[in-house]
């Protein structure tokens, strides 16, 4: 099946520093993108939908200039947590659609732990 | 998007036959069902989707009665591999947003 990529798969960082967090489609293009957010023995919450060329759509509470989508690419979305604290640290998923398989709904990426010290 | 109400948590054994329920009763005439796996640490995993009767595929089934307003994922012979949490969702056709529920936590046991 159709396969999404992150990277990093973890990652540590200080208060107040930046991390980008890659989604990749490995094998389709996908004009639209999601990234979701998971806390510990938590559901994952949707955070904002990524498109492609055009300026993401961020869920109510989630913060747009905190949590920055670029979408450069029909194969690549960005998600940069910007002066990032520690209740910012989570698991954070980003799912895509492939547009080629008809019912067969999103893949999900595997995931990148984010820990801010 | 309808919402959906899933157990908790689930307990079985090894090589059990496994029925997760999960109930949707705002379910709209164009609503697909989903059911995706999580593992600790991974991405969700997709199951399967349906949307009236019965779907079968090579890891699972999935029962959908005439109105719709349940459904109820089957997991044949359960191994300790299955311990993960399962959630149920339900939205239209082609729909691109995922508000996943609580899931339902399976916990199988030797």
């Amino acid at each position: 099946g159709a396969v999404v990529s992150q990277h990093p798969s973890r990652v540590i960082c200080k208060s107040g520093t930046s991390v980008k967090i890659e989604c990749r489609s490995l094998d389709f293009q996908a004009t639209t993108m999601f990234w979701y957010r998971q806390f510990p023995k938590q559901s994952l919450m949707l955070m904002a939908t990524s498109n492609e060329g055009s300026k993401a759509t961020y869920e109510q509470g989630v913060e747009k200039d905190k949590f920055l989508i670029n979408h450069a690419s029909l194969t690549l979305s960005t998600l940069t947590v910007t002066s990032a604290h520690p209740e910012d640290s989570s698991f954070y998923i980003c799912s895509a659609r492939d547009p080629r398989q008809g019912k067969e709904t999103q893949y999900f990426g595997p995931g990148t732990r984010l820990l801010v010290l | 998007l309808a919402k959906t109400t899933q157990p908790i948590s689930m307990d079985s054994y090894e090589g059990q036959e496994v029925n997760i329920t999960c109930s949707h009763n705002n379910i709209a005439t164009n609503d697909y069902i989903t059911w995706y796996q999580q593992f600790p640490s991974q991405g969700p995993r997709f199951i399967i989707q349906g949307y009236k009767t019965k779907v079968t595929n090579e890891v699972a089934s999935l029962f959908i009665p005439a109105d719709r307003k349940s459904s109820t994922l089957s997991l044949p012979r359960v191994s300790l591999s299955d311990t993960a949490v399962y959630y149920c969702l339900v939205g239209p056709y082609n729909f691109n947003k995922f508000y996943f529920g609580s899931g339902t936590k399976l916990n199988v046991k030797p």
